[in-house]
């Protein structure tokens, strides 16, 4: 169980598209998803976290208007990149966690879908 | 915001030797987890400890909440434990330490 799903895997992009991340819980009800990026040899650095129909919260530094998240159901959140340029290229991974809701045993655990690999050019 | 310090932030080992890696905290924290990053990037969750020890095959870890630290033991090691180990805690959010690249050589 506590599956967690991305697609695309990777994606190539030219500068100034647009390009969205779909991020799944497959077998548990995500309360709350996570937005990650990592830059090559570097740890994880949290983007923003969502909840199923709120609006986002943003980590300092990160531009709100350039990464759209939408979060519009209990097993689903997307990450738009807007107008992408080179250096938004990284690795960016999504987690989910339930909350202990509905009474399963993972509590605040958070789990890791395999990420998205984008390359701007 | 937290801070986390892992420690150390590479390692070497032959094969079959044992290690410990430790992650410290600037505060207390009541999510603490350790993954292991896989070659492709995957983050694999090893323990979801905020506190105590837990046990799973040749790993095990114990969290002392008090002290703000975390270590994981990684025995009879092996090469497919190479790879990149992360501690992460925090409360509502995760915080992410360095790292610990873990070298397991034949």
């Amino acid at each position: 169980g506590a599956v967690v799903s991305q697609h695309p895997s990777w994606v190539i992009c030219k500068s100034g598209t647009s390009v969205k991340i779909e991020c799944r819980s497959l077998d548990f009800q995500a309360t709350t998803m996570f937005w990650y990026r990592q830059f090559p040899k570097q740890s994880l650095m949290l983007m923003a976290t969502s909840n199923e129909g709120s609006k986002a919260t943003y980590e300092q530094g990160v531009e709100k208007d350039k990464f759209l998240i939408n979060h519009a159901s209990l097993t689903l959140s997307t990450l738009t990149v807007t107008s992408a340029h080179p250096e938004d290229s990284s690795f960016y991974i999504c987690s989910a966690t339930s909350g202990g809701a509905s009474g399963n045993q993972w509590g605040d655990e958070q789990f890791f879908g395999p990420g998205t690999r984008l390359t701007v050019l | 915001g937290i801070q986390v310090e892992q420690s150390p932030p590479d390692l070497i080992l032959q094969e079959g030797a044992n290690s410990t890696l430790r992650c410290n905290f600037s505060d207390s924290v009541n999510n603490l987890q350790w993954f292991h990053q896989n070659p492709w990037g995957q983050l694999i969750n090893l323990f979801y400890i905020p506190s105590g020890t837990k046990q799973n095959g040749r790993l095990s870890a114990t969290t002392v909440a008090t002290e703000r630290y975390s270590l994981l033991y990684i025995s009879s090691s092996q090469t497919t434990d190479s790879g990149v180990y992360f501690c992460a805690g925090g409360y509502s959010t995760l915080t992410f330490g360095k790292g610990t690249m873990l070298l397991v050589s034949p």
